[in-house]
């Protein structure tokens, strides 16, 4: 089975600083996509930014973005000019790629504080 | 657009007693999921509906989950007879784009006391 690890259990930065959120995963499927997902204290998840497994380059979405390290399984979020309304929990997610593995298995989180 | 909708927030119910949660999807997904995440824990998958149909149920706990999704629409996930490990927070998340990440709504938090 897929296994998702977040090592960082909390992190926290100054406002306008930047931040790097650690994800390994093990998997011994070739194709897949990742995940991170944000969830704010009202607790609804959000989609943050996602990574197709057969894509070298890394996803980026504004101040999101991730480090896709395939061969180390690793998979990191950076939060750049991190901002008050980022303080949340962020969970990593790993889905197969191929029907039979439709779930998601997510790591245990990270919860993030910006300090003003 | 409506987003995945849980019902209720939160629900404290008694040892023994029966709880029904509700997940209504964005409109037109046909996947359905239900997750739950125990305090400080991963979020654990529970099963995956596509349409009306059961795809797959492997991350049940055991037989006090029922879960049913009628018509392919809502689904509701009962817990009965309740125990205090159900406690936690129980997702839904719905999705129609294979490829693409799930949405999912703001949970249930069960407390069983």
């Amino acid at each position: 089975a897929q296994t998702v690890t977040q090592s960082q259990p909390e992190m926290s930065v100054q406002e306008a600083e930047t931040v790097t959120l650690s994800c390994t995963y093990d998997t011994s499927e070739s194709d897949y996509y990742l995940f991170w997902y944000k969830q704010p204290p009202s607790r609804q998840m959000i989609l943050v930014i996602r990574q197709e497994a057969y894509k070298q380059q890394n996803a980026t979405e504004n101040r999101f973005s991730v480090n896709f390290q395939k061969a180390a399984k690793s998979f990191s979020l950076k939060i750049s000019d991190s901002q008050l309304g980022d303080a949340a929990m962020y969970f990593c997610a790993y889905r197969s790629a191929f029907n039979s593995g439709n779930q998601f298995y997510f790591g245990t989180g990270t919860s993030l504080t910006v300090i003003p | 657009e409506a987003g995945v909708t849980q019902f209720p927030s939160h629900s404290v119910i008694e040892k023994g007693q029966t709880v029904t949660l509700r997940c209504d999807p964005i409109s037109g997904h046909d996947n359905l999921y239900w997750y739950r995440r125990v305090m400080g824990k991963e979020i654990k998958f529970l099963l995956h509906f596509v349409k009306e149909s059961k795809q797959d149920e492997s991350g049940m706990p055991n037989n006090r989950f029922l879960a049913e999704r009628t018509g392919g629409t809502y689904s509701t996930l009962k817990v009965q007879p309740a125990e205090l490990e159900d406690s936690g927070v129980y997702f839904c998340a719905s999705s129609q784009d294979f490829g693409r990440g799930a949405f999912f709504g703001q949970g249930t938090r069960l407390t069983v006391v």
